[in-house]
């Protein structure tokens, strides 16, 4: 049973580009989360899909957009990226099963803006 | 909105003695209350979950956790440390009733030692 998968692992991109991280989720999850992970911080909520629609979205810029596609599977992306961008952007994916939801996390994406 | 505190930013304890983490939380609503486990350059792993029922919850490498409501607190204890279990661990809560965003606290680095 394939757990959550990300791509890439690492990006390196500079201020101002734009960035596109993707996600697969867990066989027989329906639902995708993005968070971001500061160095020494608890993760941070950015938003979620399903059904391939935004359905939660935490205190994040418009820069900050996302996509899920039919088969469950999803995409980040950035625009303008700022120093501050740089973090550990990990993906979680669950079910929608009564209102049971348990969130499971991939690796990761370390993303450094230099 | 909820909050998570995470009083103890780090906890150094011997192999083989005994261990708790605590965890306290704030939400106007009824929550779902989560421990995870991130080791260095990983992702987030699920220990343990409190969805309703018993108050004392089990979860993976022999820990547990006390939900106690009066005192809004979600202690994470270990009878035993390993080596092994050195890593950070968040605490996490989400609203109950779907829209399972997961709120985090800042995280406490337990380092077990020889």
């Amino acid at each position: 049973d394939a757990g959550v998968t990300q791509s890439p692992t690492h990006l390196i991109k500079t201020r101002g580009q734009q960035v596109t991280l993707r996600c697969s989720p867990k066989s027989g999850h329906d639902t995708v989360s993005w968070y971001q992970q500061a160095l020494g911080q608890g993760p941070q909520f950015i938003f979620q899909y399903y059904e391939e629609e935004e359905r939660q979205r935490g205190n994040f810029p418009d820069r900050f957009s996302g996509h899920q596609y039919p088969n469950y599977s999803s995409e980040l992306n950035v625009n303008a990226l700022l120093l501050g961008d740089s973090a550990l952007y990990l993906c979680a994916s669950s079910l929608v099963q009564g209102a049971q939801e348990t969130q499971y996390f991939g690796p990761g994406t370390r993303l450094l803006v230099l | 909105a909820q909050s998570v505190t995470q009083l103890d930013s780090q906890v150094p304890v011997f192999e083989e003695a005994p261990v708790e983490l605590r965890c306290n939380y704030s939400s106007s609503v009824s929550v779902y209350l989560f421990w995870y486990v991130q080791y260095p350059n990983q992702g987030l792993q699920l220990l343990l979950k409190y969805l309703s029922g018993s108050t004392l919850v089990k979860g993976i490498n022999g820990f547990e956790a006390e939900f106690n409501k009066s005192q809004t607190s979600f202690h994470l204890r270990k009878p035993s440390v390993h080596i092994s279990d050195t890593a950070e661990y968040f605490c996490a809560v989400s609203e109950t009733g779907g829209g399972n965003k997961l709120t985090f606290g800042t995280g406490t680095q337990l380092k077990v030692e020889l």
